[in-house]
């Protein structure tokens, strides 16, 4: 069974702070792919990320980066420097296995990122 | 418009009643899926099409959820006889390959 874990429901910080959000996943698929989607206050979910299994290596772009561990299940993202703006909520997801062909996505509970001023 | 586009943005109906949602994807894409996310919550997987054929089906709730797609396009989501628990934002995607494009969702409240 395929299964994603956001341990953290909420954060908090101020302005300026560097934040991770974790994402821990399950899967018995050989090949997955791994996503990390925004839903701002205005609810329309933004796709940020996708990552697939045999690609390891991590990705910044601008102020975000992620890191994913296989040897962990561990699909994290970083926001360096956060902004108000980058308060949302985050959900990490993961689709299994058959390349080159949509299959569903399993979705995280998601983490509710606060950015004080 | 380019995007996902879904209707009504809102429904208000009362218990017991049937109530289709309408998904309209991005012209070309060849999956589509629907999603439900009550308040507060993540995300629930409930369908998803490849074309008009939906190979996974094991998201849907109970046999009151239905979908269909036609012509690889449009596709309705059919909930019949809502219950109170119903109430949540439905949620459509289509992808091209992979990456998913979500629209704005419909909100479905249930007296």
């Amino acid at each position: 069974a395929q299964k994603v874990t956001q341990a953290q429901t909420e954060i908090s910080v101020v302005e300026k702070e560097d934040v991770t959000l974790d994402c821990v996943y399950e899967t018995r698929d050989t090949t997955y792919y791994l996503f990390w989607y925004k839903q701002p206050p205005s609810g329309e979910l933004v796709f940020l990320i996708r990552r697939n299994s045999f690609d390891e290596q991590n990705e910044i772009s601008g102020r975000y980066s992620w890191n994913f561990q296989k040897s962990t299940s561990s699909f994290n993202f970083t926001i360096t420097a956060s902004q108000v703006v980058d308060s949302a909520v985050y959900f990490c997801a993961l689709s299994g296995g058959v390349m080159n062909r949509d299959d569903k996505i399993i979705f995280g509970k998601g983490t509710r990122l606060h950015i004080l001023p | 418009g380019a995007g996902v586009s879904q209707s009504p943005s809102n429904k208000v109906t009362e218990k017991g009643k049937d109530v289709e949602l309408r998904c309209d994807p991005i012209s070309g894409h060849t999956a589509l899926y629907w999603y439900r996310q009550s308040l507060g919550q993540g995300l629930e997987f409930l369908i998803y099409f490849q074309g008009n054929s939906a190979p996974d089906k094991s998201g849907l709730p109970s046999d009151r959820f239905s979908a269909e797609r036609t012509g690889g396009s449009v596709s309705t989501l059919t909930i019949q006889r809502t219950q109170q628990e119903d109430s949540a934002v439905y949620l459509c995607a289509s992808s091209p390959r992979y990456e998913q494009f979500f629209g704005p969702g419909t909100r479905l409240t249930v007296l």
